[in-house]
């Protein structure tokens, strides 16, 4: 149980193009859900919070307007990267928190790469 | 701000051996979470801590909650090749908190 879907795993794409990264929950609902930034060797850096129904919540330095999140269903959030640039570029995570707990189960992660 | 000191930052052990890491934190925590991370891929969740004093096992890997609350440690027992990756302490201080990740221990075995 408590498995996590991200897609795509992998994108490559061009230098102003926005990006959509999907997040769903498989087999449980999850009011919240989280993503991630995750730089080589580094820790996991959370980027916002996102609940379902209403606005994320984002965290401080993390621009709103370029990262899009939207979080529609109790089992689907996406964020969506918006007219990426090469520093976007970087391994994206999202987890989804098992209601009325703290703990969170992350998806496999997409790694995103901007030309 | 709320921070977690992971050690050790890397370890380089011979498969067989037992292993130990520990993380602390400046602040109570009332959920100590630990999970491994292989290249590529999304953290997975181990072991889960939610009452301080809490001694947990999962097959060969125990963890426990500190006393304290400012503690957790995780070991694992007899270690084989699978075991290598990086292993990330979290913690979170009150239910429906975001969690705080350590910088992560990353473990390597010696052929």
């Amino acid at each position: 149980g408590a498995v996590v879907s991200q897609h795509p795993s992998r994108v490559i794409c061009k230098s102003g193009t926005s990006v959509k990264i999907e997040c769903r929950s498989l087999d449980f609902q999850a009011t919240t859900m989280f993503w991630y930034r995750q730089f080589p060797k580094q820790s996991l850096m959370l980027m916002a919070t996102s609940n379902e129904g209403s606005k994320a919540t984002y965290e401080q330095g993390v621009e709103k307007d370029k990262f899009l999140i939207n979080h529609a269903s109790l089992t689907l959030s996406t964020l969506t990267v918006t007219s990426a640039h090469p520093e976007d570029s970087s391994f994206y995570i999202c987890s989804a928190r098992l209601t009325h707990t703290d703990t969170q189960y992350f998806g496999p992660g997409t790694r995103l790469t901007v030309l | 701000g709320q921070q977690l000191n992971q050690s050790p930052q890397s370890m380089f052990i011979q498969e067989g051996e037992d292993v130990s890491m520990n993380c602390t934190s400046s602040s109570i925590f009332n959920t100590w979470l630990w999970y491994k991370q292989d290249p590529g891929e999304g953290p997975v969740l181990l072991i889960a801590l939610y009452k301080a004093g809490e001694l947990t096992s999962n097959g060969r890997l125990t963890a426990q909650f500190g006393i304290t609350r400012k503690d957790s440690f995780l070991n694992i027992s007899a270690s084989i090749p699978s075991d290598v990756g990086i292993y990330f302490c979290a913690g979170a201080m009150n239910r429906d908190d975001k969690i705080i990740f350590g910088k992560g221990t990353r473990l390597h075995i010696l052929p």
